[in-house]
């Protein structure tokens, strides 16, 4: 079973839309979680972090189920910017080591 | 701040020959990774050093790959000799110690194996 398991898409979305993507992981002892944006071509870019409590940064809400092992990330207003594909990553220690991905989820947002 | 860099962009081989990558990470930090994507698969952790030393290197796929950090500066992933299979782009992050939370990644080499 993989670590961490992801809709591959992709999303095709209007400017302005809301879309949502969703994710799951295998391990229960995994203990930081992250959504890492990818553009084509591209390395990696962190996104944001994903924290118990729900967190948002601007137009981006990411939010972790501990219980259902279940992390989501929510686009509102979505931008012609906003076009990547969007890296669900876990790691199993708090601070330091090794990541898992899950294939991406690709987003296009058309004008 | 400069990133972390990749030396090459790409490279073309053909099976049976060495290849050697390089990943210079940001200034300072400790923490150095070596990830790869394989076509159609998801990113997958090769290995990891602190410093100098191998912290984990549970991801090597076989002994055809070989990773210094020599002086716990820049690092090399070596791939000898070289299989169809190796194709995929090799990646490359650091981290700081005391700040171990996000992992900043490299370009990324292109390797293809013909």
């Amino acid at each position: 079973r993989k670590e961490v398991e992801q809709d591959p898409g992709p999303f095709n979305v209007p400017e302005g839309a809301t879309v949502a993507f969703n994710c799951t992981y295998s391990n229960s002892a995994s203990q930081s979680f992250f959504w890492y944006r990818q553009d084509c071509r591209k390395e990696p870019k962190l996104l944001m972090s994903v924290y118990s409590s729900g967190n948002e940064d601007g137009r981006f809400t990411a939010q972790l189920n501990r219980a259902s092992q279940y992390i989501s990330l929510l686009i509102r207003d979505s931008k012609l910017s906003d076009s990547a594909t969007y890296l669900c990553v876990v790691r199993r220690g708090s601070t330091l080591g090794r990541l898992y991905f899950g294939r991406g989820t690709q987003l296009t947002v058309w004008p | 701040e400069a990133g972390v860099t990749q030396f090459p962009s790409h490279s073309v081989i053909e099976k049976g020959q060495t290849v050697t990558l390089r990943c210079d990470p940001i200034s300072g930090h400790d923490n150095l990774y070596w990830y790869r994507r394989v076509m159609g698969k998801e990113i997958k952790f090769l290995l990891h050093f602190v410093k100098e030393s191998k912290q984990d290197e549970s991801g090597m796929p076989n002994n055809r790959f070989l990773a210094e950090r020599t002086g716990g500066t820049y690092s090399t992933l070596k791939v000898q000799p070289a299989e169809l299979e190796d194709s995929g782009v090799y990646f490359c992050a650091s981290s700081r110690l005391d700040q171990g939370e996000t992992q900043y990644f490299g370009p990324g080499t292109r390797l293809l194996v013909l």
